[in-house]
């Protein structure tokens, strides 16, 4: 049964700092990798969308990465600013389904 | 724009009663999500539906009944029998098929309170 971790659960970081957050999934049968962002009560935001013959994709200051045969991805935040808060959520599709993970709660310090 | 349209916003539900959360897209997806989210608990796949007029059971659709008379919608009825009912209702949708370049599209998501 594939099974999505995030790890930490939730992290603080000062303004400005570049940071990293982590995804590994059990199996390595995926279609695609999405990472997500939610701000409190609200609904998902998609950042980025990684299909399994990809290695990474970029947007702004955003870049995932993903490593299959391995089970894990990171999202690549730079130069963090306090508009970065909130939690982000990863999501695997092995099939007709997406799992996700827990997330992790970011904070970034002004 | 295209996107997807959740209502209402928040939503309370008297003991016993059914209720149901709307679901509305207009980006022409062929499949259709419902999830739960609890905090701590992360999000929960309630029901789902490829096609129109077929819908599959999630993991936790016990107290739940869905419908998907058109493409465009898929609305959750929350019953009587779901005895803790109080959480955040998120719909999602995306394109059928696994080689998309558009993953998936949620919704802005339905907070029902028990009262």
């Amino acid at each position: 049964k594939q099974e999505v971790t995030q790890i930490p659960a939730a992290l603080s970081v000062p303004e400005g700092e570049n940071l990293v957050l982590n995804c590994s999934f059990t199996d390595s049968a995926i279609y695609n990798l999405q990472w997500f962002r939610q701000d409190p009560g609200k609904g998902l935001t998609s950042l980025l969308l990684i299909q399994s013959s990809q290695r990474e994709q970029t947007s702004g200051r955003l870049n995932a990465s993903l490593d299959k045969s391995s089970g894990r991805s990171t999202l690549y935040i730079a130069a963090s600013q306090p508009g970065d808060s909130a939690t982000y959520l990863c999501a695997v599709r092995p099939d007709d389904k997406i799992i996700f993970g827990k997330g992790t709660r970011l904070h970034i310090l002004p | 724009d295209g996107g997807i349209t959740q209502s209402p916003k928040y939503l309370f539900r008297k003991e016993g009663q059914n209720v149901t959360l709307s679901c509305e897209q207009n980006l022409n997806h062929d499949a259709m999500y419902w999830y739960r989210q609890d905090p701590g608990q992360g999000l929960r796949l309630i029901y789902y539906s490829q096609i129109v007029n077929d819908f599959q059971k999630g993991d936790i659709a016990e107290g739940y009944s869905v419908s998907r008379e058109k493409k465009e919608s898929f609305p959750l009825t929350v019953t009587s029998a779901q005895k803790n009912p109080t959480a955040f209702y998120l719909c999602a949708s995306t394109i059928q098929g696994f080689r998309t370049e558009n993953g998936y599209t949620f919704g802005s998501g339905t907070r029902l309170t028990v009262v």
